[in-house]
């Protein structure tokens, strides 16, 4: 069993809607980041957060640290937001990061 | 200010040959990591720098991986001889060394390697 688990693992919509992308983990943390990474390009951190809700345009992330539990939400979903979205938590002490395997997304016009 | 940067963005070799990729973190960060995405599988952990030292490399999955980074500045991961699971994507990142905190990772843009 992988330490970060993330799911759903692929996932489609319609221009529009809300998504959520969950993530879990099961080692201490000190931090917890969501990447995005679109075909063939690199990797853009999107959050880095340790306790609470942080917000960005349309995009939500939240952590429960009791939980050991984080979720990305995109609002008003757009076909420009497809893309990997990745999961990786900072193990604590050693700033090592732990990923989990990505959420494919695809939004649809 | 430039952000980590890497070379090549893709590299095609065969089998037995050697491969050299370099990465060149953001100008003032001692903290400079490799990670490396294979097919199918998660990104993982190869080593962490801090400076010229080798902090962690508990990742790196054989002693065909050879990563350098004298005088604290960029970093190469030479894989010699290749071989065919060695492809994949391999990713920079870099953050400073505050005490104390943790300093976020900035990522470069990859590098995709594929040894056929």
């Amino acid at each position: 069993k992988n330490e970060v688990e993330q799911s759903p693992q692929n996932l489609t919509a319609q221009e529009g809607e809300f998504i959520t992308i969950n993530c879990s983990y099961s080692v201490g943390i000190s931090a917890l980041h969501w990447l995005q990474q679109h075909p063939g390009g690199g990797i853009v951190s999107l959050f880095m957060l340790s306790s609470g809700k942080k917000k960005h345009g349309r995009l939500i992330a939240t952590i429960n640290i009791q939980e050991k539990h984080s979720s990305l939400h995109i609002t008003a979903s757009h076909p420009r937001d497809s893309a990997v979205y990745i999961c990786a938590v900072v193990s604590y002490n050693t700033d090592k990061l732990i990923f989990g395997t990505g959420t494919r997304l695809q939004v649809f016009p | 200010e430039a952000g980590v940067t890497q070379f090549p963005s893709h590299s095609v070799i065969e089998k037995g040959q050697t491969v050299t990729l370099r990465c060149d973190p953001i100008s003032g960060h001692d903290n400079l990591y490799w990670y490396r995405r294979v097919m199918g599988k998660e990104i993982k952990f190869l080593l962490h720098f801090v400076k010229e030292s080798k902090q962690d490399e508990s990742g790196m999955p054989n002693n065909r991986f050879l990563a350098e980074r004298t005088g604290g500045t960029y970093s190469t991961l030479k894989v010699q001889p290749a071989e065919l699971e060695d492809s994949g994507v391999y990713f920079c990142a870099s953050s400073q060394r505050l005490a104390g905190v943790y300093n976020e990772q900035f990522f470069g843009p990859g590098t995709r390697l594929t040894v056929l």
